[in-house]
């Protein structure tokens, strides 16, 4: 089975920290992503990674950066967190698009 | 702009009966298309896919139909089941590597 896991559940930082979140999967997949979920907006790319130190901007990266320097290895980082990015953060991983995507448990993020 | 549309919020179906979840889209480049389901608290997980060659594919209690004329795909789902309940979401794969956007979602209920 694949395992995509997330490194925290839960984390509340304060408005202008510097927040990393992780993400290791363990099937060797080329693609990673991130995504945000938010009520009725449902899940929108924030960057996705195709390679190792490859990226490319999703639909929202602005507030965001990313870092791939390990296959299995995929970091999501607010340069300074804003209230606005209170949100569910979801980390997915593929090999092949019709096989799916598989998703980690999820962050849930609260910036006070 | 929405390029994935799920224009249904929400949808109570009785036990037994069929659900059919419905999913818009306006990039005539999209070349695959996917379902997710989503528990609270969960990361998404994969249901089913379909090529936009294809116009159909099923997979036990789950169909998807692709009307690629009218730019529309569905699930249906039958026999609907409690532990069907969870929010769908469709998805389709872009036009660059495999960047794949998702609708914001439709929250089944099923009825015992």
């Amino acid at each position: 089975d694949v395992k995509v896991t997330q490194s925290s559940r839960y984390l509340v930082k304060r408005t202008g920290e510097k927040v990393f979140l992780e993400c290791v999967q363990d099937m060797d997949h080329e693609n990673m992503f991130w995504y945000r979920q938010d009520p009725g907006l449902g899940l929108r790319l924030i960057y996705f990674s195709y390679d190792v130190k490859m990226k490319e901007k999703g639909d929202i990266p602005e507030g965001y950066s990313v870092s791939r320097e390990k296959k299995e290895r995929f970091s999501l980082i607010l340069e300074s967190a804003s209230t606005n990015q209170t949100s569910m953060y979801l980390c997915a991983s593929s090999l092949l698009v019709r096989q799916g995507l598989f998703f980690g448990s999820g962050t849930q993020l609260s910036v006070l | 702009d929405q390029q994935v549309k799920q224009n249904s919020p929400s949808l109570s179906v009785q036990e037994g009966r069929i659900s059919i979840l419905n999913c818009d889209y306006t990039n005539s480049m999209f070349d695959y298309f996917l379902w997710y389901k989503k528990y609270p608290a969960e990361g998404p997980t994969f249901l089913i896919s379909i090529s936009s060659i294809k116009d159909k594919n099923e997979d036990g209690r789950f169909t998807v139909f692709l009307n690629k004329s009218a730019k529309h795909l569905s699930l249906h789902i039958v026999p609907s089941q409690p532990g069907d309940s969870a929010v769908y979401f469709c998805a389709a794969r872009g036009t660059s590597y495999d960047k794949v956007i998702f609708g914001p979602g439709t929250s089944l209920s099923v009825i015992p």
